[in-house]
């Protein structure tokens, strides 16, 4: 199947500081999405963005499928950040399948 | 885009008791897909859940352990069966949104002691 891999897989950052989070998979893809999962566990929709760049507030994705990677800034970072981050990619396995990346946990700290 | 209700959200569990998770999608969807999350790990995918038909078992989850039930095109459970401490995970279900996505439910806090 598909390889995933997400880095790096922690961070720490002051907050107001920027920091850049990458996702590169193994094989071609359908579709890319970027998740933020909250303390709490709860997955939060960030990015569908099987291609191009996409723009909202302080968070920007960038996915380049022909090289296989994407890329999600994040600038000005506040303390609400903080959670895991998980890229996950569709690809057809068959039938339409979503594997998750291996994550990028950070910590926003005043 | 759809709108995910889970429960319950949080549960303890003795081991060999079973647990079943719902899930109720405002918007009719075809395919209904379960993810657990052990912890300090990412999603895996159990199955996807159709209506009308046998839930497909992704490699390493089995229905005997993970039945799945999917009565119509809003709903579906699944039970976590005979619970040993091993079982303790986030579980959640997911649909997909043409437009954007893949959207996720709350999630079930499950903890088995």
């Amino acid at each position: 199947g598909i390889q995933v891999e997400q880095s790096p897989p922690d961070l720490i950052l002051q907050e107001g500081a920027n920091s850049t989070l990458r996702c590169n998979f193994s094989d071609s893809v359908n579709n890319l999405q970027w998740f933020h999962q909250n303390p709490w566990g709860q997955l939060i929709n960030l990015f569908y963005i099987p291609s191009g760049t996409k723009q909202n507030g302080r968070l920007s994705a960038t996915t380049v499928a022909t090289e296989r990677y994407s890329l999600l800034y994040i600038s000005s970072s506040q303390t609400t950040d903080s959670g895991v981050y998980f890229c996950a990619v569709v690809y057809s396995g068959g039938y339409q399948k979503v594997t998750f990346g291996t994550g990028t946990k950070l910590q926003v700290i005043p | 885009s759809a709108v995910i209700s889970q429960k319950p959200s949080r549960d303890i569990c003795q081991r060999g008791t079973s647990l079943t998770i719902q899930c109720q999608v405002d918007s009719q969807v075809t395919m209904m897909f379960w993810y657990r999350q052990q912890p300090g790990q990412s999603l895996t995918l159990i199955a996807t859940a159709n209506q009308g038909s046998e839930a497909t078992y992704e490699s390493g989850f089995v229905i005997d352990k993970f039945p799945i039930s999917r009565p119509n095109l809003t709903f579906s459970t699944l039970t976590v069966s005979n619970m040993s401490p091993e079982d303790s995970s986030i579980y959640l279900c997911s649909v997909e949104d043409r437009t954007r996505g893949y959207t996720f439910g709350s999630g079930t806090r499950l903890t088995v002691v």
